[in-house]
């Protein structure tokens, strides 16, 4: 089975533009969440999605929205970006059942300029 | 979401068991024990998970408490494979795992 992929691996942009990340899922995962890592906060909780609807969410401000298609595929969309938006973006998906183990990608490196 | 406490940092010698703590003192009765790891430039890594009984798989085991107030991630022989930040979550009904600052694993040769 493939892994999770995420696209694309890296990526440069300046504040004030807006971003979509893209994150596949492992085949027959049907929930998908999202993280942000930086040095000085760690690992945090975006959101998760399941069956394209959004079933948990993180503190993050409005500027950081995702959706999911019917084939499980997630994309999470970040606009106006600012400086601090510059992190490491992970995407893990697993099966429907509750506290199965999580399969993360390699994340998407994103740099604000 | 409760929250845990591990040590920052720990060492230890190729080959030898390693044992590393983390207390959750507010766990309630139907929080699961998660452990990832992550190596440098990767994504996190699935380790193991357990509710109440010690889990052993091929990667290693998870001894928790009888109070469940604290657990230990037990790897039998590190390698320098092994050598990565280890995070101890805990997951309930929320569904979302809630990464602390984890304990750096260092494995010398």
């Amino acid at each position: 089975k493939a892994g999770v992929t995420q696209t694309p691996r890296y990526l440069i942009k300046t504040r004030g533009q807006q971003v979509t990340l893209s994150c596949s899922p492992i085949s027959g995962h049907r929930s998908v969440s999202w993280y942000q890592q930086t040095p000085g906060q760690g690992l945090q909780f975006l959101f998760e999605y399941f069956s394209e609807t959004q079933r948990n969410k993180g503190n993050f401000p409005g500027r950081f929205s995702g959706r999911q298609f019917s084939n499980s595929r997630s994309e999470m969309n970040v606009s106006t970006l600012e400086l601090g938006d510059s992190a490491l973006y992970l995407c893990a998906s697993r099966t429907s059942g509750r506290y199965n183990e999580q399969f993360f990608g390699p994340g998407t490196r994103l740099t604000v300029l | 979401d409760a929250k845990t406490t591990q040590p920052n940092s720990m060492e230890s010698n190729e080959e030898e068991p390693v044992h590393l703590p983390c207390n959750h003192s507010t766990i309630s009765g139907t929080d699961y024990i998660h452990w990832y790891r992550q190596l440098p430039s990767q994504g996190p890594e699935y380790v193991i998970h357990g509710l109440t009984s010690n889990v052993n798989n091929r990667m290693a085991s998870l001894a928790i408490a009888e109070d469940r107030k604290s657990s230990t991630l037990i790897l039998h022989r590190a390698t320098l494979r092994d050598a990565a930040v280890y995070y101890c979550i805990l997951e309930g009904g929320s569904e979302k795992l809630v990464f602390g600052k984890g304990t750096k694993l260092t494995v010398n040769p």
